[in-house]
């Protein structure tokens, strides 16, 4: 089973909301990614998660806050977002032994108004 | 500092014609790691290939090829005879080998189309 599934698939929030997307593998993979992807542009590295541990953070602003409750799922609970933040989210999940690939969810569609 | 280039930003080919899309990429690193990954509009990302810089075979998988060549710093992918359901936006990627923490840094992806 290599899938990664997100929930929701679409998301249109206001900019006062608070809601949170999830993500969920049962591959074992202990390294799990948020990505954010704008319209045309490559997916952009947020954060990741190594033995349910944030690792990496790429300076993305605190109203993005992630989530890891477990080894196999990922949340990215969102607040106070702005119009620039609509965009496709992906999540990822890998392997922690070296650098293998990356497995990616369908992604949700968020739209910010 | 990491760049990959795919220079080539949209791709039109008629179906059963063959296809190749570039990549060129930048590293300081001795030990890295380049992949594809074709990106339907559904919006998943499909692993298509790892490859790391001790390998530089090339590779065959059915229709798909892919040249990697390190003296040019290039990884092309090539698609034979392709197909409607070829269509997609592909990405290359490069990975360094920083522990088991790793930033995959893509192209700007190359929107492919096949027409029938």
């Amino acid at each position: 089973d290599t899938e990664v599934t997100q929930t929701p698939k679409h998301l249109v929030m206001g900019m006062t909301n608070k809601k949170s997307l999830k993500c969920e593998q049962h591959m074992g993979h202990r390294a799990m990614y948020w990505y954010k992807q704008k319209a045309k542009k490559p997916p952009e590295l947020m954060f990741v998660y190594s033995y349910e541990k944030l690792s990496i953070n790429e300076s993305v602003p605190s109203r993005f806050s992630p989530e890891c409750p477990n080894s196999s799922l990922l949340n990215l609970h969102l607040h106070a977002l702005q119009p620039e933040d609509s965009a496709l989210y992906l999540c990822a999940s890998s392997q922690l032994r070296g650098v293998t690939e990356a497995f990616f969810g369908q992604g949700t569609r968020l739209t910010v108004v | 500092a990491q760049k990959v280039t795919q220079a080539q930003t949209e791709i039109s080919v008629v179906e059963k014609e063959d296809v190749t899309l570039d990549c060129v990429y930048e590293t300081r690193d001795t030990t890295y790691y380049l992949f594809w990954y074709k990106q339907p509009p559904s919006g998943e990302l499909v692993f298509l290939i790892r490859r790391n810089s001790f390998d530089e075979q090339n590779e065959i998988s059915g229709r798909y090829s892919w040249n990697f060549q390190k003296s040019t710093s290039s990884f092309n992918f090539t698609i034979t005879a392709s197909q409607v359901v070829d269509s997609a936006v592909y990405f290359c990627a490069l990975a360094n080998s920083g522990g088991s923490n790793y930033k995959l840094t893509f192209g700007k992806g190359t929107l492919l189309t096949v027409n029938p």
